[in-house]
Parts: C-alpha cells; structure tokens; sequence
C-alpha cells in the first residue's frame, strides 16, 4: 500500500510555464484535496474532488485547474506559472468527510 | 471570518509535559483536528474531538470546549523525536478543514 503519491517532489518553473504536479492513491479513498503551505500560513485548499468526474473549487483556486478522471488520480495543472505560486503543495485523500487526511510527501515549487 | 489562533512556537524538556492550544473560529463545527508534521514532510493525523472533554491516545491527548472556542494538545513524556509542528484545524459546516499556521515545538535535551 503506497498510500498517496505525488510527483515531482520538486520543480524550478520559470515565469509563465505551465506543468502538472500528479497525485495518485491506492487506499479507495472518494475525497482528494490539494492545498498549498507557505511559511507562516496554514494549509489552504485549491480544489477538492468527492469522487470521479466532481471537482470543486476551494479557497485559493486562481491559476489552478483539476480534473478527477478515476478514483486514484488527481492531477493539479498551473498554467502560466507566477511567483506567487511559489510554495509546498500536498495532495491529500479521506474515505469521506473524516477530517482524517492522508497525505503525499510533497511537491515543492519554485517560480523564477 | 474564520480563523484558528495557536502560538508560533514552544521549547520544552525532554522528559516534561507541553499543553499546545487553539482557539478556533468557524462557520459551524464539525470537530476539531490535531496533525504533526516534522519539518519537511507531510501532516499525518494525531487527534479528532467532536464532542466536550479529553481523549487520550498514549502520551497524547487532546481536550476540547465547543463552548469556549478552545482545544489544546498536551504531550507527555516529551522523546526528542516529538519535535515537530503541531497543526490544529477546525472542520466546518461544509466539511471543510479549516487550518491554523501550526506550533513549532522544539523539544531540548
């Protein structure tokens, strides 16, 4: 059981660039999220999925895009990279609405 | 607005007891979460109160009053490898976690 897994753990963007952080999991979990986390802040949620082909917007959705094609994938899309994007980002799945998250490693970001 | 409140930063001993609180402020509650994360790696979930009192898993627990606003982790028998964030979060009425920015405890021999 490989849990969550994202890739690439880490990336150096240039301005404008697009690129697509990937997510998957193996648990059967119906709930994914991605958030960022920046230095100081708490965990901010971009987009959520409850299940496949459902996609929702979540807090800080500007600049992102999501797609829920199976149960195990989630892909995060930047497109036009900015500074601003700059940050750690986690995938995330639960079973339903827990609160119990599980997590990937991480994908840290670097816009130049 | 919503929005949860815990200090940025603690030191304790090794071998001591740490009370880390939160205040939350949320839409609606739908339970309060405690996560670790050591520095570098990702949140994994200690903790859920949903309900008034103390749950206690090990050396830690977890305290809540809904009426108050407030919970707070206590660790005991502090080991060095407790080192790390502690993240409170509140869910809220959609379900949402609502995330604070996280207690860094640096825990000295």
């Amino acid at each position: 059981n490989a849990g969550v897994t994202q890739t690439p753990k880490f990336r150096i963007l240039k301005i404008g660039q697009s690129m697509t952080l990937q997510c998957t999991q193996d648990m059967n979990h119906n709930y994914m999220y991605w958030y960022r986390q920046d230095p100081g802040m708490g965990l901010k949620l971009i987009y959520y999925s409850v299940g496949a082909g459902i996609t929702d917007k979540g807090e800080v959705p500007n600049g992102y895009n999501v797609s829920r094609s199976t149960t195990e994938d989630f892909p995060l899309r930047l497109e036009l990279a900015a500074p601003s994007q700059t940050s750690v980002y986690f995938c995330a799945s639960s079973p339903g609405e827990t609160g119990e998250l599980f997590f990937g490693e991480g994908s840290r970001l670097t816009v130049l | 607005g919503q929005n949860i409140d815990q200090p940025t930063e603690m030191t304790a001993t090794e071998g001591a007891i740490v009370q880390i609180n939160c205040t939350y402020q949320t839409s609606g509650f739908n339970g309060l979460f405690w996560y670790q994360q050591h520095a570098g790696e990702a949140p994994t979930f200690l903790s859920y109160n949903v309900l008034d009192g103390l749950e206690e898993k090990g050396r830690f627990s977890s305290f809540l009053s809904r009426s108050k606003g407030y919970s707070y982790l206590l660790l005991k028998e502090l080991q060095m490898k407790d080192s790390a964030s502690y993240l409170c979060a509140s869910m809220d009425s959609n379900y949402q976690l609502i995330w604070g920015a996280g207690t860094k405890l640096i825990i000295k021999p």
